[in-house]
């Protein structure tokens, strides 16, 4: 099993829509979860962090973490055409320092 | 004022060549990392070091070799380069415990 698994997509949704991006971890001792936007060509950034059991939410983004079903999900509302991405969900593992990455789900807004 | 700068962007080099890729970051973090991101856009820690401390040595080859000379700046030399060896590079860095910082990446070419 991996330690991170995501969906790889791609997950098409119409513009204004609702996307939602899933996350599963195999470390029950995870305390630390975080999404990542990637353009093509371009680095990782950081979108959103969550740590406790529950929602979180920033403008159009909300992460959803349940640690007893060791899931971990990304919504985002009124989808974008530039929110045509690569997100990756990262989680801390093991008693090392280090963030693990899933694969990523592609997602692609459609006009 | 770039946070995390990586350079060079591109490397275009021939088999056995080697070959450094230098980071530098403004944020104080004390924590820096090199990922490497295959073609498959999976995302896999190589090093890791804490305030110019090796944590993370993952199962790299050990044809290549990171150095930090001050906490700001992490650098990574790859000797005899492979074909494998063509990735994109990512250095990233962060506060131990928090969400990274990327650089820009470097992609390698080996011809």
């Amino acid at each position: 099993q991996k330690e991170v698994e995501q969906n790889s997509g791609p997950l098409s949704v119409p513009e204004g829509a609702i996307a939602s991006l899933n996350c599963t971890y195999s470390d029950r001792g995870s305390q630390s979860f975080f999404w990542y936007r990637q353009y093509s060509g371009k680095s990782p950034e950081l979108i959103m962090s969550i740590y406790s059991n529950g929602d979180k939410e920033d403008g159009r983004f909300t992460a959803q973490l349940n640690k007893a079903s060791q899931y971990v999900s990304l919504l985002i509302r009124d989808s974008q055409p530039s929110d045509s991405a690569t997100y990756l969900c990262a989680v801390y593992t093991g008693t090392a320092s280090k963030l693990t990455f899933g694969t990523g789900t592609r997602l692609q807004v459609t006009l | 004022d770039t946070a995390v700068s990586q350079t060079p962007k591109y490397l275009v080099t021939q088999m056995g060549n080697d070959k450094s890729i230098k980071c530098e970051q403004n944020l104080g973090h004390d924590t820096m990392y090199w990922y490497k991101q295959d073609s498959k856009k999976f995302l896999k820690i190589m090093f890791s070091y804490n305030n110019k401390e090796l944590i993370i040595n993952e199962t790299v080859p050990n044809r290549f070799s990171p150095k930090s000379p001050d906490k700001a700046h992490l650098n990574l030399h790859i000797n005899s380069l492979e074909l494998g060896d063509s990735a994109v590079y990512f250095c990233a860095s962060s506060w131990t415990g928090d969400g990274y910082t990327f650089g820009s990446g470097t992609r390698l070419t080996v011809v």
